[in-house]
């Protein structure tokens, strides 16, 4: 069980709209940065949004990210069937002293 | 080209140690925490320890508290993690990662990975 929520999976059909949800909790959410990563199976993760919620050079303006409390949010536009892949979110937890990574979600372009 | 390259898995028996190491280039690791991130087979990623960039600050998951030592070797730009009373949920793929310390909250490159096995 990860201390940071996400939906195991998402789909969706090319050149859609798909959103990755990411529930936490005032210890790591809401009081610390959150980021986003994408991870191709034999390839190292990849930042994917920072802490300050915007892009790193060379990813696309297709990625987004979002925070409101205890929650935060990836939005992946246009769909590219490069994009399928497993996305985390990660944020700093004051009670635990760690970083704490949610479990991942698997997307599918159908 | 900013690289991390890890080193050092391999298949070791439950209860022997291991070594694994985080060789940076293209960049001086000066400034930058550190961090080691794993991933079980058909699991998530796991955060399981982080050392600061003047080494003042060292934090471990829980589960590896008392048998893993990050480390780091600032002038010859190399991160280590000294893992030791092996256990067979500690196979993974270990990651290192780098977190600028002018810019914290995030995971800025990632090496790879080194695979370590613990079996019988």
């Amino acid at each position: 069980q990860s201390v940071l929520t996400q939906p195991p999976s998402a789909s969706g059909a090319p050149g859609q709209r798909v959103t990755i949800s990411c529930s936490g909790s005032t210890s790591n959410i809401k009081s610390h940065a959150v980021s986003w990563y994408q991870h191709l199976p034999g390839a190292a993760p990849k930042l994917l949004i920072n802490g300050h919620l915007q892009r790193p050079s060379g990813v696309p303006d297709r990625f987004s990210g979002s925070k409101s409390g205890t929650s935060a949010s990836l939005a992946i536009s246009g769909l590219l069937s490069e994009d399928e892949a497993d996305y985390y979110c990660a944020s700093w937890d004051g009670s635990l002293n760690g970083w704490v990574f949610g479990g991942g979600t698997k997307l599918t372009v159908l | 080209e900013v690289q991390l390259v890890e080193s050092g898995g391999g298949l070791i028996r439950p209860g022997r140690s291991l070594r694994l190491s985080c060789a940076a280039s293209g960049f001086t690791l000066n400034g930058y925490n550190m961090h080691w991130v794993r991933q079980a087979p058909g699991k998530g990623l796991e955060w399981i320890a982080s050392i600061s960039s003047d080494h003042t600050a060292i934090f471990y998951i829980d589960s590896v508290k008392g048998r893993f030592t990050i480390s780091r070797d600032n002038a010859n730009n190399s991160l280590f993690l000294q893992m030791d009373s092996l256990r067979d949920e500690d196979t993974a793929m270990y990651y290192c990662a780098s977190e600028k310390g002018w810019d914290l909250g995030h995971f800025d490159s990632w090496g790879q990975g080194t695979l370590v096995t613990v079996s019988s």
